[in-house]
This record gives structure tokens, sequence and C-alpha cells, in this order.
């Protein structure tokens, strides 16, 4: 079975750029989550999907990222225009069912570097 | 204050030891809690999780949940140089679609 995909892997941009992540999940699971994990800390979820609805988006920043999961597969997350606390992993995650806790499968990340 | 807190470390044992590596958290709500392990460069991987209170053993890992204390625990008998990772606890409250809230992550070096 193939784990979550992310892309790019790495990405180094300035501040007030704009920065988009793409994210496949694993086939067949139905919520999607994207984190933030910025250097030391653990991951701060930032929306969760669920199919191609927002479960939870109460911590993302919406005055500069958005993203979306569009025919409930892959999603997209942007940051516009991006600032220097924004550097950090942005790691996405899926499972199965919704609620099904315990089995997030996590992607390897993209580490985003604003200068 | 923080949700779970967790010590950051890092922690460096030789190989063969008994590893301990705990969290606290401040919400009664909290019945699900879960180990993850991250290499480096790598997304977190699930280790154990546990339901409320008690023990889980899987291998060498060891999950402890006492609620009354609000104290979780992993214990790593007879560790490797490839344990060597940060583990990170989540924990949840009940019901589908919950968030996890993560510590911070504990990192640990074993030493062949």
């Amino acid at each position: 079975e193939a784990g979550v995909a992310q892309s790019p892997r790495y990405k180094i941009i300035e501040k007030r750029q704009s920065v988009a992540f793409w994210c496949n999940p694993i086939s067949g699971h139905a919520t999607l989550y994207w984190y933030q994990q910025i250097l030391g800390q653990g991951p701060k979820l930032l929306i969760q999907f669920q199919n191609n609805g927002v479960v939870d988006d109460s911590q993302l920043p919406k005055d500069r990222f958005s993203a979306e999961r569009l025919k409930g597969v892959d999603s997209t997350l942007k940051i516009q225009p991006a600032k220097l606390e924004d550097s950090a992993v942005y790691l996405c995650a899926s499972s199965l069912v919704w609620g099904s806790f315990g089995e997030q499968y996590f992607g390897p990340g993209t580490r985003l570097t604003v200068t | 204050q923080k949700e779970v807190e967790q010590d950051p470390g890092p922690l460096s044992v030789p190989e063969g030891a008994i590893v301990s590596l705990n969290c606290t958290y401040s919400n009664s709500a909290f019945q699900y809690f879960m180990w993850y392990r991250q290499y480096s460069r790598k997304g977190p991987e699930l280790l154990m999780y546990t339901y409320s209170s008690g023990n889980k053993e899987d291998g060498r890992f060891t999950a402890q949940v006492d609620k009354s204390s609000k104290y979780i625990s992993l214990f790593i008998r007879d560790s490797q140089p490839s344990d060597s990772a940060t583990y990170l606890c989540a924990m949840s409250r009940s019901g589908p679609g919950n968030q996890f809230y993560f510590g911070t992550g504990t990192s640990l070096t074993v030493i062949p």
C-alpha cells in the first residue's frame, strides 16, 4: 500500500511570497489533515477534511492560509503572503474513516524556510 | 498552560537500557492516548495507542496510562540504536473527528 505523498519536500521562499504544498492521501482514505510542525514542537492541526468538506479549520490563519480538497482526494495548502514565522514542516496525514483515532498515516512533510 | 507537556530531552542511553518517556496533560476529557515515533526528516509513525487507563504491550514497547494522575508513559525495553528518534505523545477526546493534541516530542539517542 502506497503511503501519503507530499510535494515538494523542501521549499525556500522570501517573506511576502506565496507557496503551495500538495498532498495525495492513501487511496480510499476519507479524512485528510494538514499539520504545521515548528522546529522543536509537536504537530499542530491546521485543517481537517472529511471527503471534500472542512471538519475543523479553527487553527488555520485564514488571512494568509487556505486549503482545498477538490473531488475529495488530493489536497493543496497555500500560504499567501508568507511570514518568517511560517518556517516549519507541513505534514499531511490521512485516515480511512472519520474519527478513526490512532490510525492517522503521515506523509514525509514539506520543509518550508521563509527568509 | 499547554494541553500536553512532554520533556524534550535530549535523552541518551546505552544500547540495551530501559527507556522511560513521559507526558502529562491537563484536560481530563482525553481518553485516547497515542505514541508516535518520528525519525529525522520523516513524518510521525504510530507506535501504540491505548484507551482510558491501563497498560498495553507490543514487543519491546509498553504504554501506560494513569488518568487519575493525568500521566502517560512509554517504556522501551532492550533499547536498540534503531530506536533513536523523536517520540511524540498525542491524545484526543472521545468521539469521531476530534483533533489530536501532540506533545513537543522527546529526542532519544541509543548509543551502541
